[in-house]
């Protein structure tokens, strides 16, 4: 159980244009889904946390208008980059929890991004 | 505010040799500590993790870790690794509301 998918799981872009990446928990009902990103052999640094049916609340330094999270179900959210630039490029994970879960965080496979 | 240091970035090692990698923390509350795994191109995968009770924790594959409270520590261990364990590694720490505080990660490169 507490499986969490991600879809596309690699997707290239061109610069300017948006992309959105979809997050799932598909046997349990996320209350809370977190945003990380990832740069090369890095750590993974939050960008954001949805509550279902709340506004995202972002960590400093996150543009909240360049990314765009929609948590509008207990089982997806939602990431859009808009107007992608190359150094947009990363690796973007999710995590979901709830309480059928004890809160912790399952984690997605991830999403690798490249603006060209 | 809470924090995690992982000190080796690096942790290369042979076959069927033991290895640590090892997690220091900072919280000024009460902590929940957790060890996840990162395969290329992959999400994380918890290992392990330690809420209460025993401060020795073992996962099904052979890995264990010590919550140290004194020593503010949740090193990782595993008496004999395999060429299937190299991956990269990360300690963390919740808070109360539920967020994950990440170190550095430890890349382990067991060598044949």
């Amino acid at each position: 159980g507490a499986v969490v998918s991600q879809h596309p799981s690699w997707v290239i872009c061109k610069s300017g244009t948006s992309v959105k990446i979809e997050c799932r928990s598909l046997d349990f009902q996320a209350t809370t889904m977190f945003w990380y990103r990832q740069f090369p052999k890095q750590s993974l640094m939050l960008m954001a946390t949805s509550n279902e049916g709340s506004k995202a609340t972002y960590e400093q330094g996150v543009e909240k208008d360049k990314f765009l999270i929609n948590h509008a179900s207990l089982t997806l959210s939602t990431l859009t980059v808009t107007s992608a630039h190359p150094e947009d490029s990363s690796f973007y994970i999710c995590s979901a929890s709830g309480t059928s879960v004890s809160y912790e965080q399952y984690f997605g496979p991830g999403t690798r991004l490249t603006v060209t | 505010a809470q924090s995690v240091t992982q000190l080796d970035s690096q942790v290369p090692v042979f076959e069927e040799a033991p290895v640590e990698l090892r997690c220091n923390y900072s919280s000024s509350v009460s902590v929940y500590l957790f060890w996840y795994v990162q395969y290329p191109n992959q999400g994380l995968q918890l290992l392990l993790k330690y809420l209460s009770g025993s401060t020795l924790v073992e996962s099904i594959n052979g890995f264990e870790a010590e919550f140290n409270k004194s020593q503010t520590s949740f090193h990782l261990r595993k008496p004999s690794v395999h060429i299937s364990d190299t991956a990269e590694y990360f300690c963390a720490v919740r808070n109360a509301g539920n967020m994950l505080t990440f170190g550095g990660g430890t890349r382990l490169m067991v060598k044949p």
